[in-house]
C-alpha cells in the first residue's frame, strides 16, 4: 500500500508554545488530506479536511485558529497546534487519499506540560 | 450526516478460531466502507476495503461482506493468529478520497 510519514512521531512542549506537525505523502500525490485526533482507547475524530492550495474545512467544534492547517502541495499538510495546552495533549494522525482510498500515517504523540 | 456503529466493543477468540466483527451505517449514500487495523501507538492500517457495488471481498484470511438493503457490513477474519490481536476499525464515506466517518473499534484479542 501507499506510504504516509508523519514527523515528529513524538513532542513534548511546555503550555503557551506551538508545535508543527508534517505530514507527507511519500509515493502518490494526495488529492485530499485529513487530520484526526485520538483519545486513548477511543476511536478517531476528525478535525479538518484538507486540499491542496485551498483553505482547510474544519468540523463542527474545532477551533481553526487554535489547529492550523496548510496544505501547500500535493505531498505535504502541516498542522500547528497554536498556544498548546495540556487539554491539547493526544495523538494526531494524518491520513491522505488518492483517488481512490485513504492510507493513514504512523501517529503524532503531543503531549503539552 | 453518516453514522456508524461497531460491535462488538472486546472480541476474545482462540487462535485458529474465527472472528466476525460488524458495522453497521445509517447513510444509503455511503458507498466506500474500509477496515482498518491499528496496533497500540500506531497509526491505522488499511486491511481491506469494498465498494457498494460488489457484496464480498476477500483477501487471504480476511473477508468482508456488504448487504446495502440492510446497511451493513462485516469483516471476517480465519485461522486467527497472535499477530491478528489489535483494534479494528471500520468506516464508511461516500468516496474513497472523501471523508471516513468510523465506527467505536473492536479490541480483538487472540488467546494463544
Amino acid at each position: 500500500g501507499a506510504v504516509v510519514s508523519q514527523h515528529p512521531s513524538r513532542v513534548i512542549c511546555k503550555s503557551g508554545t506551538s508545535v508543527k506537525i508534517e505530514c507527507r505523502s511519500l509515493d502518490f500525490q494526495a488529492t485530499t488530506m485529513f487530520w484526526y485526533r485520538q483519545f486513548p482507547k477511543k476511536s478517531l475524530m476528525l478535525m479538518a479536511t484538507s486540499n491542496e492550495g485551498s483553505k482547510a474545512t474544519y468540523e463542527q467544534g474545532v477551533e481553526k485558529d487554535k489547529f492550523l492547517i496548510n496544505h501547500a502541495s500535493l505531498t505535504l499538510s502541516t498542522l500547528t497546534v497554536t498556544s498548546a495546552h495540556p487539554e491539547d495533549s493526544s495523538f494526531y494522525i494524518c491520513s491522505a487519499s488518492d483517488v481512490d482510498r485513504g492510507y493513514f500515517g504512523p501517529g503524532t504523540r503531543l503531549t503539552v506540560t | 450526516g453518516e453514522n456508524v456503529e461497531q460491535h462488538p466493543s472486546t472480541l476474545s477468540v482462540q487462535e485458529g478460531d474465527s472472528a466476525v466483527i460488524k458495522c453497521t451505517y445509517s447513510d444509503s449514500a455511503s458507498n466506500y466502507f474500509p477496515w482498518y487495523k491499528q496496533e497500540l501507538g500506531k497509526g491505522p492500517q488499511l486491511i481491506i476495503d469494498i465498494r457498494s457495488n460488489v457484496g464480498e471481498k476477500k483477501d487471504q484470511r480476511i473477508a468482508v461482506t456488504l448487504n446495502k438493503t440492510a446497511k451493513h457490513f462485516s469483516l471476517h477474519i480465519t485461522e486467527t493468529q497472535p499477530e491478528d490481536s489489535a483494534v479494528y476499525f471500520c468506516a464508511a464515506s461516500t468516496g474513497g478520497a472523501q471523508k471516513l466517518v468510523f465506527g467505536q473499534g473492536t479490541r480483538l484479542t487472540i488467546n494463544p
